[in-house]
């Protein structure tokens, strides 16, 4: 696709369920990031994937959070007995050549999670 | 470790005033640093961005100098609008490692 694309843009769940949010890189792509932007907040590195390289994991606030990339493609993070505070909005990007200088990193329009 | 400060917001104008938003960095080696922008109800896009030590990131009228010496990458604008409104986030990046990002600076530009 042209862009970074995530599902569901829209998410309202129920305290204690699980969730997966899903990201769809733009194509070649082989680095792919997963932030967590909370109302009126910064953005929350959470974890980042790079080719083959074992995953950041060190921005994944609690075991209950995990994330899985097949390959260079599509990535998906569960959050499972989701929490109140889990509310935000999850943002996923990617990047080709991130080891090289002046690459752009493209973010998608998010997926916003509501936890009642 | 690497990290990013930026001013705390929001910052209030009123439109054609000049605009800094100050962006400072802790990082070893050259990191590559960014401005992202994101409006109300929009995604964060790049807005500029630098490579390496005295670039100049420019765009929109937005410009940026990468000060090794100070370690800064301060956003300026010399005339703001009221469409520059919006979330500004500097960021950094070294290598292979993860985007690092600021805590964001609101700004918010009047009539």
């Amino acid at each position: 696709g042209a862009g970074v694309s995530q599902s569901p843009s829209n998410k309202v769940t129920e305290k204690g369920k699980d969730v997966e949010l899903r990201c769809d890189p733009i194509s070649g792509h082989t680095a792919l990031y997963w932030y967590r932007q909370r109302l009126g907040q910064g953005l929350e590195f959470l974890i980042y994937f790079q080719g083959n390289s074992a995953p950041d994991k060190s921005g994944l606030p609690s075991d209950r959070f995990s994330a899985e990339r097949t390959g260079e493609s599509v990535s998906t993070l569960t959050i499972q007995r989701t929490q109140q505070e889990d509310s935000a909005v999850y943002l996923c990007a990617s990047s080709s050549n991130p080891t090289g200088g002046g690459y752009t990193i493209y973010f998608g329009e998010g997926s916003w999670l509501t936890v009642v | 470790g690497n990290s990013v400060t930026q001013m705390e917001g929001p910052v209030t104008l009123s439109e054609e005033a000049f605009l800094t938003i100050n962006c400072t960095y802790t990082a070893t080696g050259y990191p590559s640093l960014f401005w992202y922008v994101q409006y109300p109800g929009e995604g964060l896009q790049l807005l500029l961005k630098a490579t390496k030590a005295d670039d100049k990131g420019s765009n929109k009228g937005f410009e940026a100098t990468y000060r090794k010496e100070t370690t800064s990458f301060h956003l300026e604008k010399g005339s703001v609008q009221v469409s520059d409104s919006a979330v500004y986030f500097c960021a950094l990046k070294r290598g292979p490692d993860k985007l690092i990002f600021g805590t964001g600076t609101r700004l918010q530009v009047f009539p």
